[in-house]
């Protein structure tokens, strides 16, 4: 089955620091990956849409310049925190499809960002 | 938009049987039903396609009313192994590929 890797699962860093995430698809191309947020004991909220070669797509409220979202090629979406603060501290969760729908989407193993 | 699941949360003993539902106001292309354990990301159950059929994993199954943008899962005999939170995801007519996730039904198992 599809498999969507991503790293670092946990981090620690200082309010201020930019912190990169990677989503990597490891046996499929995925032209589309998607990127969500999750806080405690709480729902999946969509962040954006990241397109191989081209932008990404913001869901309304998501800050484009503090989530940068790469997608630089058909098996790699990076999300960039930048200057992160302790409110950007949540579960940050990439999925992708691996192109058959009927087999939904994966989803990488998630990062836990904390912001001190 | 955020589809509604409900109930909340609900406990079962092992063996016994529960619904959860999920209702969107807009139109579905597709309801994906994913399982979540705690600190674990949320694993992949099911779709169901408009027009499709309903769909089974081991003794979980769902439902699609496109009429009513609706679907439930049943969890049927249910397992120790089914504890966690259950989201359902919708992808709108309009809005291929994006899932809006439900705020999740917390389901315990116990023996």
């Amino acid at each position: 089955g599809a498999v969507v890797s991503q790293h670092p699962s946990r981090v620690i860093c200082k309010s201020g620091t930019s912190v990169k995430i990677e989503c990597r698809s490891l046996d499929f191309q995925a032209t589309t990956m998607f990127w969500y947020r999750q806080f405690p004991k709480k729902s999946l909220m969509l962040m954006a849409t990241s397109n191989e070669g081209s932008k990404a797509t913001y869901e309304q409220g998501v800050e484009k310049d503090k989530f940068l979202i790469n997608h630089a090629s058909l098996t790699l979406s990076t999300l960039t925190v930048t200057s992160a603060h302790p409110e950007d501290s949540s579960f940050y969760i990439c999925s992708a499809s691996g192109g058959k729908g009927i087999d939904g989407y994966t989803f990488g193993s998630g990062t836990r960002l904390t912001v001190v | 938009q955020q589809p509604v699941q409900s109930p909340q949360a609900v406990i079962l003993r092992e063996g016994e049987d529960a619904v959860i539902n999920c209702s969107s106001s807009k139109a579905l292309y597709s309801v994906h039903w994913y399982r979540q354990k705690h600190g674990e990301a949320p694993v992949f159950l099911m779709i169901l396609l408009k027009g499709g059929e309903q769909m089974r994993h081991e003794k979980i199954s769902a439902s699609f009313n496109e009429k009513k943008q609706q679907s439930s899962l049943y969890l049927t005999a249910s397992q120790l192994s089914y504890s966690g939170t259950y989201f359902c995801g919708t992808e709108g007519a309009d809005s291929w590929g994006k899932l809006q996730f439900g705020a999740g039904t917390q389901v315990v198992v116990t023996p």
